[in-house]
């Protein structure tokens, strides 16, 4: 069974960097689809972007100026860099795996961590 | 970008059918998932590729979709069915898509 585990500090100042990782047990990262997705307080569900594999990024446009996700194989890890944050970016925020079927394609985001809140507050 | 709308909240009464809605330019020309979600927990899949169930998932849920509007059906709505639904689309120019979500109330 593939789980994941997100971790980082629950706390951010403005104008800083939130970091993040995913620790993912049960499953290679290798040649999968991992994505982070947030969801500010009382609100909706948003995509931030994914990496594919080692290396191939796709990116949310609203987010992309500021977003980095990279992957560490060897520790089967993939993170998460916001630069630049305000409290708009207070939310939690998950890692997940988006599955695709033999015809190539999606099959939804089908694990997905328990979430953890980032505050930015100064 | 592209966008889907869905309504805001949903009421049914247990043992009834709820339909919920998502809609977007051309929806029926791209594949939708639908996630559950409850209050303190992370989303889980309940239908993809418009119509498909994941492994678990209760019969009850099914899902369609034609022009712009696909629709999430529960039958036989139970207490356990009341929470946050959102659908996920795939765009172009956006790549993934949510819609705002929906709040399912049992009454």
């Amino acid at each position: 069974q593939v789980r994941l585990q997100e971790s980082g500090p629950g706390l951010v100042k403005p104008s800083e960097t939130l970091s993040l990782t995913c620790s993912v047990s049960g499953g290679s990262i290798s040649s999968n689809y991992w994505s982070w997705i947030r969801q500010a307080p009382g609100k909706g569900l948003e995509w931030i972007g994914y990496i594919y594999d080692s290396g191939t990024t796709n990116y949310n446009p609203s987010l992309k100026s500021r977003v980095t996700i990279s992957v560490e194989t060897s520790k089967n890890q993939f993170s998460l860099k916001l630069t630049s944050v305000t409290a708009a970016d207070t939310a939690v925020y998950y890692c997940a795996r988006e599955i695709y079927g033999n015809n190539g394609n999606s099959e939804g985001f089908v694990y997905w961590g328990q979430g953890t809140l980032v505050t930015v507050s100064s | 970008s592209y966008e889907v709308t869905q309504p805001p909240s949903v009421s049914v009464s247990p043992g009834q059918t709820a339909s919920i809605t998502c809609s977007g330019d051309k929806l029926g020309d791209k594949y939708v998932c639908w996630y559950q979600q409850k209050p303190g927990q992370s989303p889980v899949l309940v239908i993809y590729q418009d119509t498909k169930r994941p492994s678990g998932i209760s019969e009850r849920f099914s899902g369609s979709s034609s022009g712009n509007t696909a629709t999430l059906t529960i039958s036989g709505t139970q207490a356990m069915d009341e929470a946050d639904y959102y659908c996920q689309a795939w765009d172009s120019s956006t790549d993934v898509v949510f819609g705002g979500g929906t709040k399912l109330t049992v009454l």
